[in-house]
C-alpha cells in the first residue's frame, strides 16, 4: 500500500540546523518531493529526489534517501525564522500520476 | 495573471447547499487535481483529470462531482454541503506529460476554506 509517514512538530534555534524525517512504504516510488506550506498559502515545492540518488543538495537544502529503509529527510542548514511553515513529504507511485502526502510536520523556528 | 488561481478564497455555506469551488490554470498543463487539507490527515486526493473531459476518483470523492470542458478550469462542486466537508481546498496543476518515469511537480493554488454551517 501507499503510507507517508512524518513527525508532527519540530522546533529550533535560529541559526541551528533543522532535519525533518519521513518515512514511505512504496518501494516503487520514482520521485520523492518537499514542498513547503507557509501560513494562509498554498504548497511551494522545495526541492526534489529521484529514486536512484542518496543525495541531493540545494543551497542551505540537503535531501538524504535510504531506500533499503525507506526513509527520506530534509536538513535545512542555517535555519531562519522565515522557515517557519509546514513541511510536507511526498513520492510518486510507479504506476500513478498521484501524489501521496505525508501529513506535513510544522517547523517552528526559534529566535 | 499567470499561474493558478483558486476563487472563492474564502466561503461560508450552510448544509445542504450546492457550492462550486473554481480553478483556473494558464499554464496548459494537462494534469490537475483537486486535494482538501484537514488537521491530521494531510493531504487527501479528492478528484484528478488527465486531460479535458477526462477525470477520475482519488482517495476521497463522495459527495463531490468535477469537470473540464476546457484544459485550463477544473471545478470543484459539492452537491448537497455537509460540515464534514468543512476544510481547505487546494487546486493543483502538472505538466507532467508521459512516461512511468516523469517527475510529476504539481503547482498549488493558495486554496478555499470552505466552512460548511
Amino acid at each position: 500500500g501507499e503510507d507517508v509517514e512524518q513527525s508532527l512538530f519540530l522546533s529550533v534555534r535560529e541559526g541551528d540546523s533543522s532535519v525533518i524525517n519521513c518515512t514511505y512504504t512504496d518501494s516503487s516510488s520514482t520521485y520523492l518531493y518537499w514542498y513547503k506550506q507557509e501560513p494562509g498559502a498554498g504548497l511551494q515545492l522545495l526541492t526534489y529526489i529521484f529514486s536512484n540518488m542518496d543525495m541531493k543538495q540545494d543551497q542551505r537544502l540537503t535531501v538524504l534517501l535510504n531506500k533499503k529503509d525507506k526513509h527520506l529527510s530534509l536538513r535545512i542548514a542555517d535555519t531562519q525564522t522565515g522557515d517557519s511553515a509546514i513541511y510536507f513529504c511526498a513520492e510518486t507511485p510507479l504506476t500513478s500520476y498521484k501524489l501521496i502526502f505525508g501529513s506535513g510536520t510544522r517547523l517552528l523556528v526559534r529566535p | 495573471d499567470a499561474g493558478i488561481t483558486q476563487s472563492p478564497r474564502y466561503k461560508i455555506t450552510e448544509t445542504g447547499r450546492q457550492v462550486t469551488l473554481m480553478c483556473h490554470q494558464t499554464w496548459s498543463h494537462s494534469y490537475m487535481f483537486w486535494y482538501r487539507q484537514d488537521l491530521g490527515h494531510g493531504l487527501r486526493l479528492i478528484y484528478y483529470s488527465a486531460a479535458a473531459d477526462i477525470t477520475d476518483k482519488g482517495e476521497v470523492p463522495d459527495g463531490y462531482v468535477v469537470s473540464r470542458s476546457k484544459t485550463e478550469n477544473f471545478p470543484l462542486t459539492l452537491e448537497s454541503a455537509t460540515r464534514s466537508q468543512t476544510s481547505v481546498y487546494f487546486c493543483a496543476s502538472s505538466d507532467v506529460t508521459s512516461g512511468t518515469l516523469a517527475k510529476n511537480i504539481q503547482y498549488f493554488g493558495a486554496g478555499t476554506r470552505l466552512s460548511v454551517l
